[in-house]
């Protein structure tokens, strides 16, 4: 299984919006809306951000959103903050599960 | 609230068996819902899903991994387990344990702090 392809980094400055992709194939992101974002802080746990394309869990901020088109995945983040900047990672069941390389975010 | 916590030997000889165990506290292992998963970083690389166990024992694996990885459960402890065998250099990383939710799509909703383990002689 190869891993999802993620831009290696993203930035954008206080306030605005971001898009980081996720391209798979039919065999995991195209397949299923099985779907998963995490954030990582470095020397933190990794956090879920949205699970299933596009649903928050319970304590996530609603400037957080995902969505699916075809065999590319998206994350959103609006009104970036300065603590949104971290490693985000994609993830999609396909008979087991496949992370994407992840990608810096960087807030300027 | 549900905590998982990575613990084992940090550094392993080439060749060697790595073993870690995740204890898990705040919640039952032998719940129905989730299975428990093993993932690992690399310094400098992505996240690379191990593999993953079921209460009843069932197992899935990485393809790229099967050959040298064993998970386990002992639900008598609420923990579970990683053996990934004839480590190399390569085998080096943070690595992390975590719950996967059966019912968000099996989503890893909860991660231990991880922990990392250098292959060395």
């Amino acid at each position: 299984q190869s891993a999802l392809t993620q831009p290696a980094s993203v930035s954008g400055s206080p306030g605005q919006s971001i898009t980081i992709s996720c391209t798979g194939t039919s065999s995991d992101v195209g397949g299923y809306n099985y779907v998963s974002w995490y954030q990582h802080h470095p020397g933190k746990a990794p956090k879920l951000m949205i699970y299933e394309v596009s649903n928050r869990p319970s304590g996530v901020s609603n400037r957080f959103s995902g969505s699916k088109s075809g065999n590319t995945a998206s994350l959103t983040i609006s009104g970036l903050q300065a603590e949104d900047e971290a490693d985000y990672y994609c993830s999609s069941y396909t008979s087991s599960r496949v992370f994407g390389g992840g990608t810096k975010l960087t807030v300027l | 609230q549900v905590q998982l916590q990575e613990s084992g030997p940090g550094l392993v000889k080439p060749s060697q068996t790595l073993s870690l165990t995740c204890t898990v506290s705040g919640g039952s292992i032998s719940s129905g819902s989730y299975y428990w998963s093993w993932i690992r970083q690399p310094a400098g690389k992505g996240l690379e899903w191990i593999g993953r166990i079921y209460t009843s024992g069932s197992t899935n694996y990485n393809p790229s991994l099967k050959s040298r990885v064993t998970i386990s459960v002992d639900t008598s402890k609420n923990q579970f387990s990683l053996k990934l065998s004839s480590v190399t250099a390569a085998d080096t990383a943070v690595y992390y344990c975590a719950r996967t939710d059966i019912y968000i799509g099996g989503a890893l909703d909860y991660w231990g702090q991880g922990t990392l383990v250098t292959v060395s002689s």
